[in-house]
């Protein structure tokens, strides 16, 4: 079965600070692994994704993914993180023969101090 | 980016009542849209898979008979929650994928839906 196990809940960086958050996957197949940004309220944003190819992905706001698959890992990160990036963070798994049935990480809350 | 609207984005009914919450897909076609539940600090469970045209799709676990779903046409989706009570209460939140860019393997998100049942 597959499952992504974010295992930070919570997150507290000083802004200008780097940012790494964890994500582990176990999947049967070639996982197809994204994340997501959903502040308060809100949906959810895709900042980037991993299909195939180069193993470190660039995202929006600066973010970039790096798809390790020995360790079933998709580690998101930000070298210098702004007060607007205070947000829960999702990585999520899917497959292409269900494109949008996706399995969703239980969610890291990122809070940025000043 | 392609953009996914919800109506209401948040509403308040009495328990008993019937609540009907929609999704469009305002600038492009989506044959198939999804509908996700949200509770407090909780991740996104698929509740289920909604086919333009034809019966959705529910996850394990979903009532089907409390969770309807109806995709009439391409660019809009709703899920009308029946008889809803206090545990329904939760933020619903639908996904659309573009017909023409399924390759993509992008989903746009709309902004949620939270639902209160006193």
């Amino acid at each position: 079965a597959q499952s992504v196990t974010q295992p930070d809940i919570h997150i507290t960086v000083s802004e200008g600070a780097s940012l790494e958050l964890r994500c582990n996957y176990s999947y049967g197949a070639t996982p197809y692994l994204f994340w997501y940004v959903q502040s308060p309220g809100q949906g959810l944003q895709l900042l980037l994704k991993y299909f195939s190819g180069d193993t470190l992905v660039q995202g929006i706001k600066g973010f970039e993914a790096e798809f390790k698959r020995s360790q079933s890992s998709f580690n998101l990160r930000k070298p210098s993180v702004h007060w607007s990036d205070a947000a829960e963070y999702f990585c999520a798994v899917g497959a292409i023969a269900s494109w949008g049935k996706l399995q969703f990480g239980a969610g890291t809350q990122v809070v940025v101090t000043p | 980016g392609a953009v996914v609207s919800q109506h209401p984005s948040w509403v308040i009914c009495k328990s008993g009542t019937s609540v009907k919450i929609e999704c469009r897909s305002l600038d492009f076609q989506a044959t198939t849209m999804f509908w996700y539940r949200q509770f407090p600090k909780q991740s996104l469970m698929l509740m289920a898979t909604s086919n333009e045209g034809s019966k959705a799709t529910y996850e394990q676990g979903v009532e089907k008979d409390k969770f309807l779903i109806n995709h009439a046409s391409l660019t809009l989706s709703t899920l009308t929650v029946t008889s809803a009570h206090p545990e329904d209460s939760s933020f619903y939140i639908c996904s659309a994928r573009d017909k023409d860019r399924v390759r993509t393997g992008e989903l746009f998100f709309g902004e949620g839906s939270r639902l209160t049942v006193l």
